[in-house]
């Protein structure tokens, strides 16, 4: 089966970029969505087929495939960032998600 | 603005079959799918399945043998039956509208509230 596999832990400065990756072989290939989970609430879409951000979503939220990684990417982290952030793809007629990240601003 | 709320028990004791409803408020019901997603206490997202508005179906293949999704298209609802529950079923499970495009894939937005199922003797 197809796995994503994701940092346990990454860590950012305020108003710097926060970078996530999800790893998967040739994940290039498929579409890959990110969410946005903070403490006792659902998640939250954040990202949709790589690069998409739906409504509402503040533009330093950007995403990024290419081989065998994506990249969730995030400008100016701000406090409200921090949160657990899992990405997700389609394979072999299933949904597959990542382990997830958490993500500390610091 | 679609909104999904949900309900069903909470605590439930191993062998029993775990019941859950969710009720779709605004925007269109009948062209998307709607699906069942579930999180352990402290672990990461697992999806259970799908359904369209004429009922057809796709299931996790690791719990197929034990999930059942229908459809009250007359209430804009659609319910998860998960049977023989065991310790390991404990989740909070999500429904969320699913977002299909062919060949692609599929994402999910919005997103119910969550409710916690404890399975427990």
């Amino acid at each position: 089966s197809y796995e994503l596999t994701q940092p346990l832990s990454v860590s950012v400065a305020l108003g710097q970029t926060a970078r996530i990756t999800c790893g998967g072989n040739n994940i290039e290939s498929k579409n890959v969505h990110w969410y946005q989970q903070k403490p006792g609430q659902a998640p939250v879409l954040v990202i949709y087929r790589d690069i998409n951000r739906p409504s509402g979503i503040p533009e330093r939220f950007s995403g990024s495939n290419s081989g065998n990684t994506a990249t969730l990417t995030i400008t100016r982290a701000q406090a409200g960032d921090e949160a657990d952030y899992y990405c997700q793809v389609w394979d072999s007629s299933t949904v597959v998600f990542g382990g997830g990240t958490k993500l500390t601003v610091l | 603005q679609v909104q999904l709320q949900q309900w069903g028990a909470g605590l439930l004791k191993p062998s029993e079959t775990l019941s859950l409803t969710c009720a779709v408020y605004g925007g269109s019901f009948s062209d998307y799918y709607w699906s069942w997603i579930r999180q352990p206490p402290g672990k990461g997202l697992e999806w259970t399945g799908e359904i369209n508005d004429s009922g057809t179906t796709n299931y996790n293949p690791s719990l197929k043998s034990r999930v059942t999704i229908s459809v009250d298209t007359s209430k804009n609802q659609f319910s998860l039956k998960l049977s023989s529950v065991t310790a390991a079923d404990t989740a909070v499970y999500y429904c969320a509208r699913t977002l299909r495009v062919r060949g692609v894939g599929r994402w999910f937005d919005p997103w119910g509230q969550g409710i916690l199922v404890t399975v427990s003797s």
